[in-house]
């Protein structure tokens, strides 16, 4: 069974510092992999997604993630933290077999920024 | 693309009561969507799989009867807490898989804070 672990509950950075949140999924083939964003009462927002490729991929609001299949990891990074990406972050892990399924969520992890 | 409008955003109900939950697919057709519920500070779980024009499908533990679920066109799924309680409080979210290159990553609504007193 697939299973992603994000092991920070809790990351505290200051404003303009460099963010990495972690994210350790556990799945038998090459899967696809998404980071979503969700601000206080609002619903999951999709930050960017893996399916193939280029290992490092780009999303919106300046991050970006690097799938490393040696250490099954999808970790988040963003090189300068701006105050509204204060958020909770989840990632998520999908089958890597075509059409609908139903993806594995983390526990996530919020972020706090500093200013 | 991929917009999914969930309606109400919060309500407030009398223990007893029912209340209904819309989720739309604004610019795609949908023939599933999921609901979850999210308690504070937790990650998602998921409640049931919505499938357009046949019965839902109900995660373990979840009460069928309680959380009526419909999807009765490609861009509508209704959630109906029947019956609700002060335990039924919680968020609940909705969302949609949206093919994208032959992958369909979810795309959710912007939650419902349901209290019950």
């Amino acid at each position: 069974a697939q299973s992603v672990t994000q092991p920070d509950i809790h990351i505290t950075v200051s404003e303009g510092a460099s963010l990495e949140l972690r994210c350790n999924y556990s799945y038998g083939a090459t899967p696809y992999l998404f980071w979503y964003v969700q601000s206080p009462g609002q619903g999951l927002q999709l930050l960017l997604k893996y399916f193939s490729g280029d290992t490092l991929v780009q999303g919106i609001k300046g991050f970006e993630a690097e799938f490393k299949r040696s250490q099954s990891s999808f970790n988040l990074r963003k090189p300068s933290v701006h105050w509204s990406d204060a958020a909770e972050y989840f990632c998520a892990v999908g089958p890597s077999s075509g059409g609908s399924y139903i993806p594995t969520f983390g526990r996530g992890t919020s972020l706090i920024v500093h200013p | 693309g991929a917009v999914v409008s969930q309606h109400p955003s919060w309500v407030i109900c009398k223990s007893g009561t029912s209340v209904k939950i819309e989720c739309r697919s604004l610019d795609f057709q949908a023939t599933t969507m999921f609901w979850y519920r999210q308690f504070p500070k937790q990650s998602l779980m998921l409640m049931a799989t919505s499938n357009e024009g046949s019965k839902a499908t109900y995660e373990q533990g979840v009460e069928k009867d309680k959380f009526l679920i419909n999807h009765a066109s490609l861009t509508l799924s209704t959630l109906t807490v029947t019956s609700a309680h002060p335990e039924d409080s919680s968020f609940y979210i909705c969302s949609a898989p949206y093919r994208d290159r032959g992958v369909s990553p979810l795309h959710f609504g912007n939650g419902t804070r349901l209290t019950v007193t």
